[in-house]
């Protein structure tokens, strides 16, 4: 089964911008959301598809793709962003098995 | 507004069958847009894929956990279950439940979980 590699912490100063990675095989043919996830909640989607934010979800962030690497992008980081970040792929076999990645601690300073 | 609640047992015996509901409610888990799956996270560590179903029954599983895992559909009830057998400590985490995009890997909404302790 496919693995997804996140880094697992980085901090942003406020206001400024972050991007977060997700490395993995199958992100080459598929791609990949983005959860958010603070402390005692559940996961809440941020990014699916190419570039695709739920309602609600500010214009602040913003995915992208190239190669065997997904980003979420966080510009103009607020104290609120502050929480975990995974992302989520298919499975390399595409047999519609999905893989979470590692997942990234996010601190805005 | 769609939203999903988790339900079952919170505490689990070691090598017994861990049970677990979760009931749809504001829209119907017969679309056929959608598929419907269970996530889980030890606690302190990431999230872990279990699985997901088609309202039609159509099932997929996690290779690490496929020989243990059960997730059967309800339409009738508007609820998807998972099973997972032979439990040990391992298996104690919060458990959620969510529906996934069909077109897109797309977990939203999601449960807001239910934790499963495994202990004698």
């Amino acid at each position: 089964s496919s693995e997804l590699t996140q880094d697992p912490a980085v901090s942003v100063a406020l206001g400024q911008t972050v991007r977060i990675t997700c490395q993995g095989d199958s992100l080459r043919s598929y791609y990949a959301s983005w959860y958010q996830q603070k402390p005692g909640q559940a996961p809440v989607l941020v990014i699916y598809g190419k570039n695709n934010r739920p309602s609600g979800i500010p214009d602040r962030f913003s995915g992208s793709s190239s190669g065997n690497t997904a980003s979420l992008t966080i510009t103009g980081a607020q104290a609120e962003d502050e929480a975990d970040y995974y992302c989520n792929s298919r499975d390399s076999s595409g047999n519609h098995l999905d893989v979470f990645g590692t997942g990234t601690k996010v601190t805005v300073l | 507004q769609l939203q999903l609640q988790e339900s079952g047992p919170g505490l689990v015996k070691p090598s017994e069958t861990l049970s677990l509901t979760c009931t749809v409610s504001g829209g119907s888990i017969s679309s056929s847009s959608y598929y419907w799956g269970w996530i889980r996270q030890p606690p302190g560590k990431g999230l872990e894929w279990i699985g997901s179903i088609y309202y039609s029954g159509s099932t997929y599983y996690n290779p690490s956990l496929k020989s243990r895992v059960t997730i059967s559909v309800d339409t009738s009830k508007n609820q998807f279950s998972l099973k997972l057998s032979s439990v040990t400590a391992a298996d104690t985490a919060v458990y959620y439940c969510a529906r996934r995009g069909g077109n897109w890997n797309d977990y939203d909404p999601w449960g807001q979980g239910t934790l499963v302790t495994v202990s004698s």
